[in-house]
């Protein structure tokens, strides 16, 4: 079935240590979407791209980072200048600019530092 | 820039209507969503509307747009159990080049009592 998959579901850090979240679509999407969700702030958007070799920065991109290799791939790093990172992370796609904006989500990967 | 403000609770008893209310400031709005979150998963869409439109009906779900006031409501006949989970209103504005970035209010907590 095509759908969105992000891994690891559940994933624990130690202070000043990176960790890539993966997220892999097969529904052929050009666009993909990191969100960042924290109780009672909704969604806020960390990074996206609207083609391969090509993202942009959201509204809180500040220790994170991307890559954008491939079409079906778009990891996020959460660095150790992340000064707050324990949160749940939901990747995202959409077909692109023609359709009408609808988001494919993941089901999440939560990151607790501890 | 664009901001999306939902109410963060609502409680109602099963088989009663449900209705969740949104207020948004882009009057560049393009389409307008909503998605359902159930705990630990991402989001799924429930229903859009087009901006020139003023209602959308899907089975239980009847969507009310009032463009002069920016307010978007979502309207669930016959609440069960099973629509307890959070909803979040999201919008796309206009401008082409942001086509599939949406801005999503905090989510409204609805909670379904038996």
């Amino acid at each position: 079935d095509g759908g969105i998959t992000q891994s690891p579901k559940y994933l624990f850090r130690k202070e000043g240590q990176n960790v890539t979240l993966s997220c892999e679509q097969n529904l052929n999407h050009d666009a993909m979407y990191w969100y960042r969700q924290d109780p009672g702030q909704g969604l806020r958007l960390i990074y996206y791209s609207q083609i391969v070799n090509d993202f942009q920065k959201g509204d809180i991109a500040e220790g994170y980072s991307v890559s954008r290799e491939k079409k079906e791939s778009f990891p996020l790093t959460v660095t150790s200048a992340q000064k707050n990172p324990t949160a749940f992370y939901l990747c995202a796609s959409s077909p692109g600019l023609a359709a009408t904006g609808e988001l494919f989500f993941g089901e999440g990967s939560r990151l607790t530092v501890l | 820039g664009e901001d999306v403000e939902q109410s963060l609770f609502l409680s109602v008893r099963e088989g009663d209507s449900s209705v969740i209310n949104c207020t948004y400031t882009d009057s560049s709005s393009t389409y307008l969503y909503w998605y359902k979150q159930e705990p630990g998963a991402g989001l799924q869409l429930l229903t859009y509307i087009f901006s020139n439109m003023d209602m959308k009906q899907d089975q239980r779900l009847t969507v009310l747009l009032n463009k002069k006031d920016k307010h978007l409501s979502l309207r669930i006949a016959d609440t069960q159990t099973g629509d307890s989970a959070i909803y979040f209103c999201a919008e796309t504005p206009i401008r082409g080049s942001t086509l599939g970035r949406l801005y999503f209010g905090r989510g409204t907590q609805l909670t379904v009592w038996p």
